[in-house]
């Protein structure tokens, strides 16, 4: 049963970078033909796809983040990361990954979650 | 970006009861939806996909239908552990997008 754990600083500061991992466990991200992404959720804006990576290393990402927003691949260590520059605190959110089994760029399974708090 | 419009945005509804949600996607997603479950404190989880697929281990009573624009999802016999909130996302296009939420609680 494929099962995703993200991990990372609970806290950043403004206009530091937030850099989050997702570790993968019952499955290989680089054998299948699967996206591996990250969605973050907040009380003001709902849910909303950061980006996500094609298991060929090809990355997709949300056009109001693009600029901010670094997705990879560790194969040897069967994780991927999420690099977040310039944070504020409309950062402040709590991150998930997720699979996604095209034409779904992210959907299932999602990790359980990790807060990221953006302040001094 | 499409907009996905979800309504309502809560209800409350009686156990054995059923329910009815409804996304409006701002252009045809070609049924590229998908339908999430939110319990709280938890991550969203997939219970239909392509408009109308259920999800592997999803109890039969959860449905979705609707095509081109216009969707629902519903609970036929409404239960307790039912209470959640409920997302719609569409995949048709990038970026990927979600409705707004409907949070379902028990009369």
């Amino acid at each position: 049963q494929l099962q995703l754990q993200e991990s990372g600083p609970g806290l950043v500061k403004p206009s530091e970078t937030l850099s989050l991992t997702c570790t993968v466990s019952g499955g290989s991200i680089s054998t299948t033909s699967y996206y591996w992404g990250w969605i973050r959720q907040s009380p003001g804006k709902g849910l909303e796809w950061i980006g996500s990576i094609y298991h060929t290393g090809s990355t997709y990402y949300n056009p109001s983040l693009k600029s901010r927003v670094t997705i990879s691949l560790d194969t040897s260590k069967n994780q991927f990361s999420l690099r977040l520059t310039s944070v504020t605190a409309a950062d402040t959110a709590i991150y998930y990954c997720a699979r996604g089994i095209p034409p779904a760029a992210a959907d299932r399974p999602w990790g359980q979650g990790t807060l990221v708090t953006v302040s001094s | 970006d499409i907009q996905m419009t979800q309504s309502p945005s809560s209800l409350s509804a009686s156990v054995g009861d059923r329910v009815t949600i409804t996304c409006q996607a701002s252009q045809d997603i070609n049924n590229f939806l998908n339908w999430y479950q939110q319990r709280p404190g938890k991550a969203p989880k997939l219970l239909i996909y392509d408009a109308s697929n259920l999800e592997t281990g999803v109890p039969s009573r959860f449905s979705g239908s609707g095509s081109g624009t216009d969707f629902s999802f519903t609970i036929s016999s409404l239960q307790p552990e039912d209470i959640a909130t409920y997302y719609c996302q569409q995949y048709d296009d990038l970026p990927l997008t979600f409705g707004g939420g409907t949070k379902v609680e028990i009369k």
